[in-house]
């Protein structure tokens, strides 16, 4: 079956930009986060949706970062004002059990 | 914070065994995985522990103390195939959510 699609896989953009990055989670999947992966570093929590609970945003790092979800299903992440050290690789994960997470392939932020 | 420890970087021979070592924080431990991750690619589950003990999968087992806050990940009969990043990530509760806590990753070298 379709695993966790992101698009786009990658952007390139410019500083003080808006990105939006979008998420589809395999179907079923009730659970989805965001995760940041910066060069060196491990993976970072940004976001986590489960069903119609308030969404858990404590991983946002600053107020240019919001993520919604419409319909319980696809998930947008926009960063606003973009700033060079928001380059990395920005993933996707769904899960319909508490013990897994199907990521996505990500999409490559570079802000330049 | 919660630290994941693991070590940075590890070689082993084709054929041999390897372990990965990992420790993290204990307060509000609610589980422990394993992720493989390639290169540009995105992490795929290798395995989840919530008990003491070792689980076994094919060529791959995970051991789980919690008491010590120890894991490790055992790969047996190593093929070229292997050489990644072994990633282990936590899930904490109290977060109001099952987010997970990575540590930065062992990239595995596999040698002839």
């Amino acid at each position: 079956g379709a695993g966790v699609s992101q698009s786009p896989s990658n952007k390139v953009t410019e500083k003080g930009k808006d990105v939006e990055l979008r998420c589809d989670p395999i179907s079923g999947h009730t659970a989805l986060y965001w995760y940041r992966q910066s060069l060196g570093q491990g993976l970072e929590f940004l976001i986590y949706f489960q069903g119609n609970s308030a969404p858990d945003k404590s991983g946002l790092p600053s107020d240019r970062f919001s993520a919604e979800r419409t319909g319980g299903s696809v998930s947008t992440l926009t960063i606003q004002r973009t700033q060079q050290e928001d380059s990395a690789v920005y993933l996707c994960a769904s899960s319909k059990k508490r013990n897994e997470q199907f990521f996505g392939p990500g999409t490559r932020l570079t802000v330049l | 914070g919660q630290n994941i420890d693991q070590p940075t970087e590890m070689t082993a021979t084709e054929g041999a065994i390897v372990q990965i070592n990992c420790t993290y924080q204990t307060s509000g431990f609610n589980g422990l995985f394993w992720y493989q991750q390639h290169a540009g690619e995105a992490p795929t589950f290798l395995s989840y522990n919530v008990l003491d003990g070792l689980e076994e999968k094919g060529r791959f087992s995970s051991f789980l103390s919690r008491s010590k806050g120890y894991s490790y990940l055992l790969l047996k009969e190593l093929q070229m195939k292997d050489s990644a990043s072994y990633l282990c990530a936590v899930a904490y509760s109290g977060a109001g959510s099952y987010q997970l806590t990575f540590g930065k990753g062992t990239k595995l070298s596999v040698i002839p």
